[in-house]
C-alpha cells in the first residue's frame, strides 16, 4: 500500500501569514489522486481538496492544492484563526485508499 | 444540505458483534457510493470500507476483511456497516461518508461525514 509521509508535524503561524503543508508519496499516486482534509478538534473531518488541485464546495480560494506524482503541498495563503486544525492528506488512486498522519496547524 | 447521522456504536466486549446505521438525507442517495472511515482515540483516519451506489462492487481494508460487511437499503437511504468478531484494535469513532469511488478494486475520496459514532471493545 502507499505511505503517505505529512511534513512538518506542526506548523505554528500567525494570522495572515501563509501555510505550507507537504505529502510525500512512497510511490507515485496514479492520476494524481490526492485529496486534503481539515479536521477542527472534536469535530468531523472536512474535505478541501481532491484531484490534487480541485477545491470542494464551499472551501475559500485561500486553499490551493498542487503537487503530481509523489509530492504533494497544501498552501493556506491568509491564515485565519479558524484554520486551526489537523490536515490530513489522501490518496485514491491505488487501493487501498491511505491517509497521511497528519499536519497540526496552531495559529 | 447533506446530512449524515450514524448510529449504533457502542461498549462491546471482544469478540462481540454491532451493526452500524448511517441515515442519510439532502442529496439523492442511490445516486451516490457510501463508505465508512474510522479514527482511533488520539490518531489519524482510517479507510475502513465503500460500497458502490447500487452495492454491486464494494471493497474493505484488510484489517476488517472477513470480519466487516458494508451494506445499503436505497429504499430508505440508510448505510449500515455489520463489525464481528470485534478486536481491542477496532475501538474507534466510525464515520460515514459520501464517497466517489474510482476503479475496479474501488478506492474513493470522501466528499462529506458524519459526526461518527463511537465503538469501545473493551
Amino acid at each position: 500500500e502507499i505511505v503517505l509521509t505529512q511534513s512538518p508535524g506542526t506548523l505554528s503561524l500567525s494570522p495572515g501569514e501563509r501555510a505550507t503543508l507537504s505529502c510525500r508519496a512512497s510511490q507515485s499516486i496514479s492520476g494524481d489522486y490526492l485529496a486534503w482534509y481539515k479536521q477542527k478538534p472534536g469535530q468531523a473531518p472536512m474535505l478541501i481538496i481532491y484531484g490534487a488541485f480541485y477545491r470542494a464546495t464551499g472551501i475559500p480560494d485561500r486553499f490551493s492544492g498542487s503537487g503530481s506524482g509523489t509530492d504533494f503541498t497544501l498552501t493556506i495563503s491568509r491564515l485565519e484563526p479558524e484554520d486551526s486544525a489537523i490536515f490530513y492528506c489522501q490518496q485514491y488512486g491505488s487501493a487501498p485508499a491511505t491517509f497521511g498522519g497528519g499536519t497540526k496547524v496552531e495559529i | 444540505e447533506v446530512h449524515l447521522v450514524e448510529s449504533g456504536g457502542g461498549l462491546v466486549q471482544p469478540g462481540g458483534s454491532l451493526r452500524l446505521s448511517c441515515a442519510a438525507s439532502g442529496f439523492t442517495f442511490n445516486n451516490y457510493a457510501m463508505g465508512w472511515v474510522r479514527q482511533a482515540p488520539g490518531k489519524g483516519l482510517q479507510w475502513v470500507s465503500v460500497i458502490s451506489s447500487k452495492s454491486g462492487s464494494k471493497s474493505y481494508a484488510d484489517s476488517v476483511k472477513a470480519r466487516f460487511t458494508i451494506s445499503r437499503d436505497n429504499s430508505n437511504n440508510t448505510l449500515f456497516l455489520q463489525i464481528n468478531s470485534l478486536r481491542a484494535e477496532d475501538t474507534a469513532v466510525y464515520y460515514c461518508v459520501k464517497a466517489q469511488i474510482f476503479g475496479v478494486d474501488p478506492t474513493a475520496y470522501f466528499e462529506n461525514w458524519g459526526q461518527g459514532t463511537p465503538v469501545t471493545v473493551s
